[in-house]
């Protein structure tokens, strides 16, 4: 099957730096999604971005389909961005079966 | 627009035993997916259902089995419980058979003693 691998696997900032988390996975795919999991275990919808580029406030993603790989940028990092960044993809397989990543482990001390 | 729900948030049951996670999906989303995440790893997905019928599976045994309501509401049931069934429970929402953004719920956590 599809693999996802993300780096680095842990990440300790201070508060203020800025970060790029890299997402890569072996094969095509239809969807690419990010989600920042916070410390109860919801998983909060970042970007949905099989390709390009989007930018969403301090956080932006680019998606380059065709060499297998996603980044996730976070700026200006704040004590709140603490948790672990998933990357999970989709391929054609004609139902809605996320694989994820390993997943980011994200410090922003104060 | 009402998000993904889920209930119960916690519960704690007992090896053996058979238990009944329940998801409302987002408003207007007619595909609900279901994930199993152990500490420390990734979501698995577990099954998918659309227009009321089990449409895709993963690597899980059959006493895990779900419903999907007419309202899009679905539900997971796992019986005979193992100690390694220990985990948290998503549930995600889209838009779609096979396209579209999935949202996800806050999870149920249960605890099998």
């Amino acid at each position: 099957g599809i693999q996802v691998e993300q780096s680095p696997p842990d990440l300790i900032l201070q508060e203020g730096a800025n970060s790029t988390l890299r997402c890569n996975f072996s094969d095509s795919v239809n969807n690419l999604q990010w989600f920042h999991q916070n410390p109860w275990g919801q998983l909060i919808n970042l970007f949905y971005i099989p390709s390009g580029t989007k930018q969403n406030g301090r956080l932006s993603a680019t998606t380059v389909a065709t060499e297998r790989y996603s980044l996730l940028y976070i700026s200006s990092s704040q004590t709140t961005d603490s948790g672990v960044y998933f990357c999970a993809v989709r391929m054609n397989t004609g139902f809605q079966k996320l694989v994820f990543g390993t997943g980011t482990r994200l410090l922003v001390s104060p | 627009e009402t998000g993904v729900t889920q209930s119960p948030t916690h519960l704690i049951k007992t090896r053996g035993q058979q238990v009944t996670l329940r998801c409302s999906s987002q408003s207007g989303h007619n595909t609900v997916s279901w994930y199993q995440q152990a500490l420390g790893q990734g979501p698995q997905f577990i099954f998918q259902y659309y227009r009321e019928e089990e449409n895709g599976r993963g690597n899980f045994p059959p006493r895990f089995s779900g419903l999907q309501f007419p309202n899009y509401s679905s539900e997971l049931n796992v019986n005979a419980l193992e100690l390694d069934d220990s985990a948290l429970y998503l549930c995600a929402s889209s838009l779609g058979f096979h396209t579209g953004e999935l949202f996800f719920g806050e999870g149920s956590r249960l605890t099998v003693l």
